[in-house]
């Protein structure tokens, strides 16, 4: 079973911040969290992923609680196309299993 | 580089039908992994290798067989097809070297199987 828990869905107003939460209180420490997104029926796309420091890249942001146990995606503006299934995953390096993922809707 | 690649993308089968799907990567990556999903699920993991002639089963197995012959290639085979085993595949890769955990994963476009 997926180590992670996340919404199964969530609304965001487009242009502002869409925030997912994710929960892994089972992480151990040499497990990374990553995140991916899948749009309609498409490969999931990588967004980021990190350890215990918080991290930035050009599509998001992610910040990780100090015990690691949940982290929370944050997309600073979002648009209409970033309406997607998010999946929170936590990495063992011969594993990467998906739950079920938060459903983001993006509203005009 | 091409990446992942997986053929064909369609693919219509008859009950007990069998098939081959392909996939082949070209990053010279050691680890790949074979995914289904159904409509409106997430992804579940089928089987998963490590490395040329090794592979290991993940989550939902049952009815597949995988073998990795090379670092290329890694198809899975559908012995009997069944209507339970209509879903989207998925391919995916990862370099792995020396089992690091902080490697993305490069996904293929998709298998779309219907079996009637």
């Amino acid at each position: 079973d997926a180590k992670t828990t996340q919404p199964t869905s969530m609304d965001c107003a487009e242009g502002r911040a869409a925030n997912l939460p994710c929960n892994h209180s089972t992480i151990s420490g040499n497990e990374y969290v990553y995140w991916y997104r899948q749009i309609h029926s498409q490969g999931p796309q990588y967004i980021i992923h990190g350890l215990k420091n918080n991290e930035t890249n050009e599509m998001a942001s992610l910040i990780i609680t100090e015990d690691r146990k949940s982290s929370t995606l944050i997309l600073p503006h979002a648009t209409l196309r970033d309406t997607a299934v998010y999946y929170c995953i936590v990495r063992v390096p011969h594993d990467m299993r998906f739950g079920a993922g938060t459903r983001l809707t993006v509203k005009p | 580089n091409a990446g992942v690649t997986q053929t064909p993308k369609f693919r219509i089968l008859k009950i007990g039908q069998s098939m081959t799907l392909q996939c082949a990567q070209d990053m010279n990556h050691n680890y790949m992994y074979w995914y289904r999903q159904d409509p409106g699920m997430g992804l579940k993991l089928i089987y998963y290798s490590v490395g040329a002639g090794i592979t290991d089963k993940g989550e939902v197995p049952n009815g597949y067989n995988v073998s990795r012959s090379t670092t290329e290639d890694f198809p899975l085979r559908l012995e009997l097809a069944a209507p339970s085993q209509t879903s989207v595949y998925f391919c995916a890769s990862v370099p792995g070297d020396r089992g690091r955990a902080n490697e993305k994963l490069f996904f293929g476009s998709g298998t779309q199987l219907s079996v009637l």
